[in-house]
């Protein structure tokens, strides 16, 4: 089956830095790569998202890129507010199977 | 408004009793999904739902059970819980039926919290 894994765990920046979260996957078939963002007892909530035919997509302040060649993608945010802080989870899926697997979270922390 | 519900949002059940959390969308999606949530272990697909009568199983399906009978429903039963599935569980519906249809995001419920004594 699907591994995702997802680094660092634990990511610490100042008000206005870059924060940068990697995720790498083992299955080839994996073609849909969301990212969540869960706030503290909340629900996760998708903040981008992107599909295996394209290599980097970027909304407003985040961006993932995706290297199926390698198998990692990853999510930047830059210029980051304390607003941001939170769990980010990536998660590879096959759309055609319906499978979708999480990895184990960042708990992003940013300091004003 | 778009959304996914779940219920019970709490509930504390004995060893053994079996349990129904129900989870209900309105936005006509085909897939529907379950997950846990444990600290430090992100989220596990418990089963999921491609369509009416059609459900799957995820990575951690040992001791569920779900129907999809009807589209808008997706039920998780527990038909004899134990203590390690106290866990915090999530209902999520999208569009994503069909391969590379332009709507995939997925829209989660509020989340149930289960403790099993």
């Amino acid at each position: 089956g699907e591994n995702v894994e997802q680094h660092p765990s634990t990511l610490s920046v100042q008000e206005g830095d870059s924060a940068v979260i990697k995720c790498t996957y083992s299955d080839s078939a994996s073609n849909y790569f969301p990212w969540y963002k869960q706030e503290l007892g909340k629900r996760p909530q998708l903040i981008i998202d992107i599909r295996s035919n394209v290599g980097e997509k970027k909304d407003q302040r985040i961006a993932v890129t995706l290297n199926k060649t390698a198998k990692h993608f990853s999510l930047h945010i830059t210029e980051t507010q304390p607003e941001d802080s939170a769990v980010y989870f990536c998660a590879a899926s096959n759309l055609d199977a319906g499978k979708s697997t999480f990895g184990d979270g960042t708990t992003l922390t940013v300091k004003p | 408004e778009a959304q996914v519900t779940q219920n019970p949002r709490y509930l504390i059940t004995v060893t053994g009793k079996k349990l129904t959390v129900t989870c209900s969308q309105n936005m006509n999606h085909e897939y529907m999904s379950w997950y846990r949530q444990d600290p430090g272990l992100g989220l596990r697909q418990i089963y999921y739902s491609m369509n009416v009568e059609v459900t799957d199983k995820g990575d951690v399906p040992e001791g569920y059970k779900v129907s999809r009978k009807e589209k808008r429903n997706f039920p998780l039963i527990l038909e004899s819980p134990s203590p390690n599935q106290t866990s915090l569980y999530f209902c999520a519906s999208s569009s994503y039926g069909q391969a590379w249809s332009q709507n995939t995001e997925a829209f989660f419920g509020q989340g149930t919290r289960l403790t099993v004594v």
